[in-house]
């Protein structure tokens, strides 16, 4: 069974930094894209950051760029997006995905992430 | 950036009548592959998205098939045959050939 797993989430005030991980299963995790989607509380989807299977190509949105890095480990099956920065824009909850060309495919159950003083 | 611009932003629909959903993006989304990168997700109250159609047409395993996607260049729809009451939410499409990004999404509900 396809899964993803983030962690990481909680609760940094303004200018503060966050690690989320992104934990694989099911599937043989190189030959997959990841893309990290965040919804703020009661809005959208909003497309944050992409990384290639091979961890080769990465791309960020604009809302985000210069902030946010995102990284894989395929030994270990998982992703990382690396926030520094926050803002209290940023306050929402962070969904991984599986990617395959033009698409994602699977989802995982979010992590919450909650920039405030 | 590629703007995806969905409508209608609210849709009440009676049960077991048709509902349809509009995609419209700002540049083409035909990619140099010759795929046009148009994907439909479905988003249930506190769940996460679940995808319904990629590729403008193309349904998921396990979608029923009153669910149909058309359209090409920058003018997508969903379509609904006949509205169920496990439909309600909110729908967002998303295209995929100039990186991602999303519509505002549609909040179905039922009447």
């Amino acid at each position: 069974e396809v899964q993803v797993v983030e962690s990481g989430g909680g609760l940094v005030q303004p200018g503060g930094s966050l690690r989320l991980s992104c934990a694989a299963s099911g599937f043989i995790f190189s030959s997959y894209d990841i893309n990290w989607v965040r919804q703020a509380p009661g809005t959208g989807l909003e497309w944050v950051s992409y990384i290639s299977d091979s961890g080769s190509v990465m791309s960020f949105a604009d809302s985000v760029k210069g902030r946010f890095t995102i990284s894989r480990d395929n030994a270990r099956n998982s992703v990382y997006l690396q926030m520094n920065s926050l803002r209290a824009e940023d306050t929402a909850v962070y969904y991984c995905t599986r990617g395959q060309p033009g698409t994602i495919d699977y989802w995982g159950q979010g992590t919450l992430v909650t920039v405030s003083s | 950036d590629v703007v995806v611009t969905q409508s209608p932003r609210s849709l009440p629909v009676t049960l077991g009548q048709p509902a349809s959903i509009s995609c419209r993006s700002s540049l083409s989304l035909v990619h140099s592959d010759g795929n046009t990168y148009l994907n439909w997700f479905h988003q249930r109250p506190g769940q996460s998205p679940r995808r319904l159609i990629y590729k403008v047409s193309i349904r998921d395993s396990g979608v029923p098939d009153r669910f149909s996607g058309s359209g090409s260049g920058t003018d997508f729809t969903l379509k609904i045959s006949r509205v169920e009451a496990e439909d309600v939410g909110v729908y967002y499409c998303m295209q995929g050939t100039h990186w991602r990004s999303f519509g505002q999404g549609t909040k179905l509900e039922i009447k």
